[in-house]
């Protein structure tokens, strides 16, 4: 099956700065890649997707790269806000039925 | 509003008596799953349903029943619970199954199980 590897674990950035969270998947089948954000006590939620027929994709402060090549994907966090402060999880399917999530970054934006 | 309920929210059993989290979503949604969340090891996928009485072995099925018999709800069973299920379990749904395109997942609030 599938393997996603998320790093790094923790990431600590000051207000205002930008966070990269990192993940790389070992089946070349997958095909959709969504980023989820999950806040204290809560089930998690999505926040941006990316399928491999694109490269990038932005919603206003969020990013996301793929490279299919290389077999990785990236979260891109700009201007960051105390209120971005969240575990983030990336994911990866093929089927878009079985899904596959990293391990987590807990992100911590210090004011 | 559209939502994910699960119940119950927090459960402590002993091993071996039977149990049922259930899960029930309000937004017509096809595509339904349920998920456990360990320390270190992210979210892992246990059961999956594509539709009404279609469902499939997700990464780690064993120990774990379920049944789709009505679009709304997707109950987890456990049948003879073990320490090592002890888990933060999330059931999450999405309008589509497949790729449809419409695969975002909307979770619910999790059910914080102990088996002692």
């Amino acid at each position: 099956g599938e393997n996603v590897e998320q790093h790094p674990s923790t990431l600590s950035v000051q207000e205002g700065d930008s966070a990269v969270i990192k993940c790389t998947y070992s089946d070349s089948a997958s095909n959709y890649f969504p980023w989820y954000k999950q806040e204290l006590g809560k089930g998690p939620q999505l926040i941006i997707d990316i399928r491999s027929n694109v490269g990038e994709k932005k919603d206003q402060r969020i990013a996301v790269t793929l490279n299919k090549t290389a077999k990785h994907f990236s979260l891109h966090i700009t201007e960051t806000q105390p209120e971005d402060s969240a575990v983030y999880f990336c994911a990866a399917s093929s089927t878009g039925n079985q899904f596959y999530f990293g391990t987590g970054t807990s992100l911590t934006v210090i004011p | 509003e559209a939502q994910v309920t699960q119940n119950p929210r927090y459960l402590i059993t002993v091993t071996g008596k039977k149990l049922t989290v259930t899960c029930s979503q309000n937004m017509n949604h096809e595509y339904m799953s349920w998920y456990r969340q360990d320390p270190g090891l992210g979210l892992r996928q246990i059961y999956y349903s594509m539709n009404v009485e279609v469902t499939d072995k997700g990464d780690v099925p064993e120990g774990y029943k379920v049944s789709r018999k009505e679009k709304r709800n997707f109950p987890l069973i456990l049948e003879s619970p073990s320490p090592n299920q002890t888990s933060l379990y999330f059931c999450a749904s999405s309008p589509r199954s497949g790729t449809s395109g419409y695969n975002e997942q909307f979770f619910g609030p999790g059910t914080r199980l102990t088996v002692l």
